[in-house]
Parts: structure tokens; C-alpha cells; sequence
């Protein structure tokens, strides 16, 4: 079964730094991939997805993220965060013969400084 | 237009009583899913349906029953609330099968079992 890890459970960046969020993954090909984003109080809001091809993608918001076969990894990054960045930040995966079912990582919460 | 909207947002329960949690969604989406959302574990599966009158069991479906009587309606049960139901529930649907098909999120069910 596909797992997902995301290592840091909290990360404070000062506002207008660079982010960088890791995931990494288990799954024995090339699984689907996507981050969501949760603020506080709400629901959780697709940022980006990795399905096949150029292996870095562009989100919303001004996220991207790189996905590395080698490492099983699928970090997400932003150039300069701004303080409304903060929220939890979820790397799901998904495996065809799964079905619709996603794996979600336990979750980043970014915290900005300002 | 409302997406994915959630029923109610927040309750209290005593442990025995029962209550239904609902999802309804507009976007005419075949796939809807129940999740909970526990701190340090991301989101588990609970219960999903792939059309109306189908459901089918996620990762943790133990206490817990759903129907989907309407196509644009899921609905959660509880029977007989326990403290380890404490959690936050989310419901989600997406328009096809398969692991590449985004999930639309509602903002979420806070619920609490004392």
C-alpha cells in the first residue's frame, strides 16, 4: 500500500522568505500527487497535482512543486511567503488500481512571521 | 455556486447518542467520500460512494454508517457516539473515477463526544 511522509510537523518561516515542504512518498511506480492547502476553519483547497511529464509544476497561489523519482519525493516551494501562506499544507497520493482513494500525509503547518 | 457544503459545522455530543452528519454537493459530481481528520494523522477514509445507492468502506468505516439516497446527497451516521469519535469530519466528491480526479472539500464538521 502507497504511504505518504511528511516530516516536519511545524515550520516558521519569516514573511518574504523562501519555503520549501517536503513529502515523500511510497508506492512502487509513479503515483499521482497533490498538495492541498487548509486555512484555518475551512476546507481543504487543491494547490497543485503531478500526474506525468514535466516534473516541475506550477500551482496557485505562486506554489510549486518538483517531483523526483529518485528520492520518492514531491517537495512543495514558494519563492517569498506571505503571511496569508499561513495554514496546514497536506501531500496526498493516489495509485490507479486504488481507485479513487487518496493517502494523505499527517500535514505541514506553516507558521509566518512577519 | 456552493461546491461542497456541510451540515452542521460544529456539535457536541454525550457518548450513546446518535447523529447524522450531512454533505451536499452541487457540481453534479458521481464520487463522494467521508473522511476524518485527527491531529498528527492527516485524513482517513471512511466511508465513499461511487453513485447514488452505493456506498462502499474506507480505511477506518468502524462505527460509522453513510448513505447516499440522493446523487447530490451523503450522508454519515453515527449510531452510538464514542469520545474517539472526537474529530473533524470532512466530505469531498469529485466528477470521475480515478486516482487523477481532484476532490472538491467541504469546510468541514467539528465534532466533539464527551
Amino acid at each position: 500500500a502507497q504511504s505518504v511522509t511528511q516530516p516536519d510537523i511545524h515550520i516558521t518561516v519569516s514573511e518574504g522568505a523562501s519555503l520549501e515542504l517536503r513529502c515523500n512518498y511510497s508506492y512502487g511506480a509513479t503515483p499521482y500527487l497533490f498538495w492541498y492547502v487548509q486555512s484555518p476553519g475551512q476546507g481543504l483547497q487543491l494547490l497543485l497535482k503531478y500526474f506525468s511529464g514535466d516534473t516541475l509544476v506550477q500551482g496557485i497561489k505562486g506554489f510549486e512543486a518538483e517531483f523526483k523519482r529518485s528520492q520518492s519525493s514531491f517537495n512543495l516551494r514558494k519563492p517569498s511567503v506571505h503571511w496569508s501562506d499561513a495554514a496546514e499544507y497536506f501531500c496526498a497520493v493516489g495509485a490507479p488500481e486504488y481507485g479513487n482513494k487518496l493517502v494523505f500525509g499527517a500535514g505541514t503547518i506553516l507558521r509566518v512571521k512577519s | 455556486n456552493a461546491g461542497v457544503t456541510q451540515t452542521p459545522k460544529f456539535r457536541v455530543l454525550k457518548t450513546g447518542q446518535s447523529m447524522t452528519l450531512l454533505c451536499a454537493q452541487d457540481m453534479n459530481h458521481e464520487y463522494m467520500y467521508w473522511y476524518r481528520q485527527d491531529p498528527g494523522m492527516g485524513l482517513r477514509l471512511i466511508h465513499y460512494s461511487v453513485g447514488e445507492g452505493t456506498t462502499a468502506k474506507g480505511e477506518v468505516p468502524d462505527g460509522y454508517n453513510v448513505s447516499r439516497l440522493k446523487k447530490q446527497n451523503f450522508l454519515l451516521g453515527l449510531e452510538s457516539a464514542a469520545p474517539s469519535q472526537t474529530s473533524v469530519y470532512f466530505c469531498a466528491s469529485s466528477y470521475g473515477w480515478g486516482a487523477d480526479q481532484p476532490q472538491h472539500f467541504g469546510d468541514g464538521t467539528r465534532l466533539s463526544i464527551l
